[in-house]
């Protein structure tokens, strides 16, 4: 299946802010409103941060933004934390055969 | 509080069958689409099959279609992954999912996000 193209990382400071893209295609992304977002710590499960492009989960720090542009979404954290380090996926519907596919996925450190 | 516990990973030979369980509690799987989703090691997350919240769609990835099939039990709050003719390409953390939402594009249900994730429970494929 093909994935979703995210950068590989991302770097910011703490309290700073960072986006990450993730560029699909008018089959993905760009077609519909169904792209979510998750942060995964090593050695954890995903953790949904962003659904729906711009919902937030009950308890997700609202530093959690999405949004998306044509067949680019994006996520942005702001005032970064500690915490905020590790590896983000986007994910979205598709009307390939695929049905659900994965981001390559982005390292977020902070230094 | 609403969690899921995967069950049922094992060290098999390829070729061979395995049976994945997800125990559901703090919810009901008759009401929640149902997802799995595996992480081989040092990749990143690959969709594999899911379930509408009313048990009428199943939904799979290329890779295991055929192989593979999702199904319930709702008198048991039980999600299962049937993985038959396993091959080593197939060893990874293997995860069960509970969607936040249903999807729904026009008048159908698609795979849709989710909110609650396992620990998830390891399949290894080796000869």
């Amino acid at each position: 299946q093909s994935a979703l193209t995210q950068p590989a990382s991302v770097s910011g400071s703490p309290g700073q802010s960072i986006t990450i893209s993730c560029t699909g295609t008018s089959s993905d992304v760009g077609a519909y409103d169904f792209v979510s977002w998750y942060q995964q710590h090593p050695g954890g499960a995903p953790k949904l941060v962003i659904y729906d492009v711009t919902n937030r989960p009950s308890g997700v720090s609202d530093r959690f933004s999405g949004s998306k542009s044509g067949n680019t979404a994006s996520l942005t954290i702001s005032g970064l934390q500690a915490e905020d380090d590790a590896d983000y996926y986007c994910t979205s519907y598709t009307t390939t055969s695929s049905l659900y596919v994965f981001g390559t996925g982005t390292r977020v450190i902070v230094l | 509080q609403v969690v899921v516990v995967e069950s049922g990973g094992d060290i098999v030979q390829p070729g061979t069958s395995l049976r994945l369980s997800c125990a559901a509690s703090g919810f009901a799987v008759s009401q929640y689409g149902m997802h799995w989703v595996r992480q081989a090691p040092g990749k990143g997350p690959e969709w594999v099959a899911a379930i509408s919240y009313d048990g009428s769609k199943t939904f799979l990835a290329d890779s295991v279609t055929g192989r593979c099939t999702i199904s319930r039990d709702t008198t048991k709050n039980m999600l299962y992954l049937q993985m038959t003719n396993l091959r080593e390409d197939d060893t990874a953390v293997y995860y069960c999912a509970k969607e936040i939402s249903i999807a729904i594009l026009g008048l159908v249900i698609v795979p849709g996000p989710m909110d609650v994730w396992g620990q998830g429970t390891t399949v290894t494929v080796s000869s």
